[in-house]
């Protein structure tokens, strides 16, 4: 069975601060990576996409993959509190789903 | 440029009803996925379609779920004698063209079953 792993939190940072998510997957065959954030009782929303190895950075946001290891980060530099919320890990193996890690509950402390 | 669409956000519904949740994707997208999410747990991938086809329903329970995406008009996911478990968040997502692109996803209908 295919599998996203993710630390399920809470990870606390203070304001400021640089948050670390990290995300581990099963299937090798997996070619895009995904990151959304998803608020309370709302819906998920996109981050950043990854679909090869190495950084890719979009503002304060820093993906980062590596295929070798099945390892997929999420750094959000200079942490806000309105980054709180919980961030979902997600990869599609080529297939026709994402498959969803349980997401890491971040909490930024003003 | 309007995002996925899906209605009703909230459905309320007795035990043995039928609830009907519709999805509209986004402008140019042709690629529809609904996935479900219990109460304090993840998403969950059911259905993929494209215009008059289902093309991988792997994710759907056997008995009482069923999707279509007609050729006009919304995509529809249909739950007929709705049970108590059945209540959860129901998202639709959208993709443009193939089913590794990014995926987008509508506000939900968040469906509680008394």
């Amino acid at each position: 069975q295919k599998e996203v792993e993710q630390n399920s939190g809470p990870l606390s940072v203070p304001e400021g601060a640089i948050a670390s998510l990290n995300c581990t997957y099963s299937d090798r065959g997996s070619q895009s990576f995904f990151w959304y954030r998803q608020y309370s009782g709302k819906s998920p929303e996109l981050i950043m996409s990854i679909y090869s190895n190495g950084d890719k950075e979009d503002g304060r946001f820093t993906a980062q993959l590596n295929k070798a290891s099945q390892y997929v980060s999420l750094l959000i530099r200079d942490s806000q509190p309105s980054d709180s919320a919980t961030y979902l890990c997600a990869v599609n193996n080529a297939g026709n789903m994402l498959t969803f890690g349980g997401g890491t509950r971040l909490m930024v402390k003003p | 440029n309007a995002g996925v669409m899906q209605n009703p956000r909230h459905l309320v519904r007795r035990r043995g009803q039928e609830a009907r949740l519709r999805c509209s994707p986004m402008k140019g997208h042709s690629h529809v996925y609904w996935y479900r999410q219990l109460p304090e747990e993840g998403l969950k991938f059911m259905v993929y379609l494209q215009k008059e086809n289902i093309i991988d329903e792997s994710g759907m329970p056997k008995e009482r779920f069923s999707a279509e995406f007609p050729k006009e008009g919304p995509s529809i996911l249909r739950i007929q004698q709705v049970v108590r478990g059945d209540s959860a968040a129901y998202f639709c997502a959208s993709s443009p063209q193939r089913s590794t692109d990014t995926q987008y996803f509508g506000p939900g209908t968040r469906l509680t079953v008394l």
